[in-house]
C-alpha cells in the first residue's frame, strides 16, 4: 500500500471548470511535490514545498496552482486548463535534508481536459 | 547542472533471462542515484537507491546495479526476470546540496518480457 494517497484517481473536465488535485501523506515528511507525467515520458517536476512554503515552482502556468494547507496535505487547483494538459500527475513526499532525496510517489491522479 | 542519459528506450527480453538496464550520469559534483520502476497506471516506486559506501547496491525484488563513478554509470541488473517484470524503469539523480530532494529523471527504459 502506498503511504502516500492522491484523490481523484481520474478525473475528467472541461475547459472552463475549476477543480483540484488531492495528496496526503502520514509520513512525518516536510517536502512535497507536484509532477506532471505525459504517456511514455519521465515525470516533470512542477513544483516543491519545503515546510510548507513554495521553494521551487518550474514556470508552471498560472492555471494551475498549488496549496499546502498543513505539513501532511498538498492540493493543486486547475483552473481554466487546456486540453494538452491532460496527464498523469504525481504528488511526492520526501525528508528535508535526509535520505538522499529518495521520494515517495502516490499512485497519481489521471486528468483529461476535453 | 546534473543529467541522466538511458541507453535503451526498449528492452525486450524472454522470462527467466538474465537483463541490464543501463543508466549514465553527468554531473560535476558527487551526486545519489536512484532506479524507480513504474508499473502500468500506478506511481513510481522505489528500486534501490546509492548514496554512498558500497558501490553494489541491491534493492527489492531482485534487482541489484552497481555504482561506477569513473565511467559515470548505474547500470540495474537482474540474473533472471519474470513476466511481472514488465514496466517502465527510470533512473534519477540527486544533488546532496540543498535542502530539497529534486530528482532528474531519464527518460525511461521499457522492458519488456515475454513468455
Amino acid at each position: 500500500d502506498t503511504e502516500v494517497t492522491q484523490t481523484p484517481k481520474h478525473l475528467v473536465m472541461g475547459m472552463t471548470n475549476k477543480k483540484s488535485l488531492k495528496c496526503e501523506q502520514h509520513m512525518g515528511h516536510r517536502a512535497m511535490y507536484w509532477y506532471k507525467q505525459k504517456a511514455k515520458k519521465p515525470p516533470e517536476l512542477m513544483f516543491v514545498y519545503s515546510y510548507e512554503k513554495l521553494s521551487i515552482n518550474e514556470s508552471v502556468p498560472s492555471r494551475f496552482s498549488p496549496e499546502c494547507p498543513n505539513s501532511s496535505l498538498l492540493n493543486l487547483h486547475l483552473h481554466a486548463l487546456q486540453p494538452e494538459d491532460s496527464a498523469l500527475y504525481l504528488c511526492a513526499s520526501s525528508q528535508v535534508g535526509g535520505s538522499g532525496g529518495e521520494l515517495f510517489f502516490g499512485e497519481g491522479s489521471r486528468l483529461t481536459v476535453l | 547542472a546534473q543529467s541522466v542519459t538511458q541507453l535503451d528506450s526498449q528492452v525486450p527480453v524472454f522470462e527467466e533471462a538474465p537483463v541490464e538496464l543501463r543508466c549514465n550520469y553527468s554531473s560535476s559534483v558527487s551526486v545519489y542515484l536512484f532506479w524507480y520502476v513504474q508499473y502500468p497506471n500506478q506511481g513510481l516506486q522505489l528500486l534501490l537507491k546509492y548514496l554512498s559506501g558500497s558501490t553494489l547496491v541491491k534493492g527489492i525484488n531482485g534487482f541489484e546495479a552497481e555504482f561506477n563513478k569513473s565511467q559515470t554509470s548505474f547500470h540495474l541488473r537482474k540474473p533472471s526476470v519474470h513476466i511481472s517484470d514488465t514496466a517502465e524503469y527510470f533512473c534519477a539523480v540527486s544533488a546532496p546540496s540543498g535542502n530539497t530532494g529534486k530528482l532528474i529523471f531519464g527518460q525511461g527504459t521499457t522492458l519488456q518480457v515475454k513468455p
